[in-house]
């Protein structure tokens, strides 16, 4: 089993819209979460952290629910801008290991 | 500005030539960096891990005498593709992590071999 499943998508949405992505992770002892957005060709950046408690930036709510080991992303009103890849990341402290999901790919279309 | 370096952005070699590519982390030390491969369309990949003053460790599948890593620094790690040939053609990026807290990516290396 991965240690990161995410749904690799696409998804197409119509600006506006409202769109969630959710990532599962297997190990329990998983610390710390991230959300990061990867444009085409280029490096992935850090979107958000994940916290326990969830939190908003703007247009994009970050959850985190551990009993079921899940993390998602919701976001509001999509702009043409949003389109990208959306990687989920999961951070297990002892050793430092960060484990990747495979990516969404969203398309905003106009 | 950036955290992590890397360097070249593009390279273009010939096939049977050696690249080398270099990751730095600029505002912290970096015991653990990670490389990691991406094809077109494709989700990262890690190559593996590099370890300061130690061997990388790298994943299944991935030839180490092939990527050569060296992390001789705190703060710089080495990529160096051996005898290049069209299919390790790739965006290499690595990434290091200041203190387990999140994790920076490098801007990314696009190697051609040609």
């Amino acid at each position: 089993r991965k240690e990161v499943e995410q749904d690799p998508g696409p998804f197409n949405v119509p600006e506006g819209a409202t769109v969630a992505f959710n990532c599962t992770y297997s190990n329990s002892a998983s610390q710390s979460f991230f959300w990061y957005r990867q444009d085409c060709r280029k490096e992935p950046k850090l979107l958000m952290s994940v916290y326990s408690s969830g939190n908003e930036d703007g247009r994009f709510t970050a959850q985190l629910n551990r009993a079921s080991q899940y993390i998602s992303l919701l976001i509001r009103d999509s702009k043409l801008s949003d389109s990208a890849t959306y990687l989920c990341v999961v951070n297990i402290r002892t050793g430092n290991q960060f484990y990747f999901g495979t990516g969404t790919s969203l398309t905003v279309i106009p | 500005g950036a955290v992590v370096s890397q360097h070249p952005s593009w390279v273009i070699c010939k096939s049977g030539t050696s690249v080398k590519i270099e990751c730095r982390s600029l505002d912290f030390q970096a015991t653990t960096m990670f490389w990691y491969r991406q094809f077109p369309k494709q989700s990262l990949m890690l190559m593996a891990t590099s370890n300061e003053g130690s061997k990388a460790t790298y994943e299944q599948g991935v030839e180490k005498d092939k990527f050569l890593i060296n992390h001789a620094s705190l703060t710089l790690s080495t990529l160096t593709v051996t005898s290049a040939h069209p299919e390790d053609s790739s965006f290499y990026i690595c990434s290091a992590s200041p203190q387990s807290n999140t994790i920076y990516f490098g801007e990314g290396s696009w190697l051609t071999v040609v």
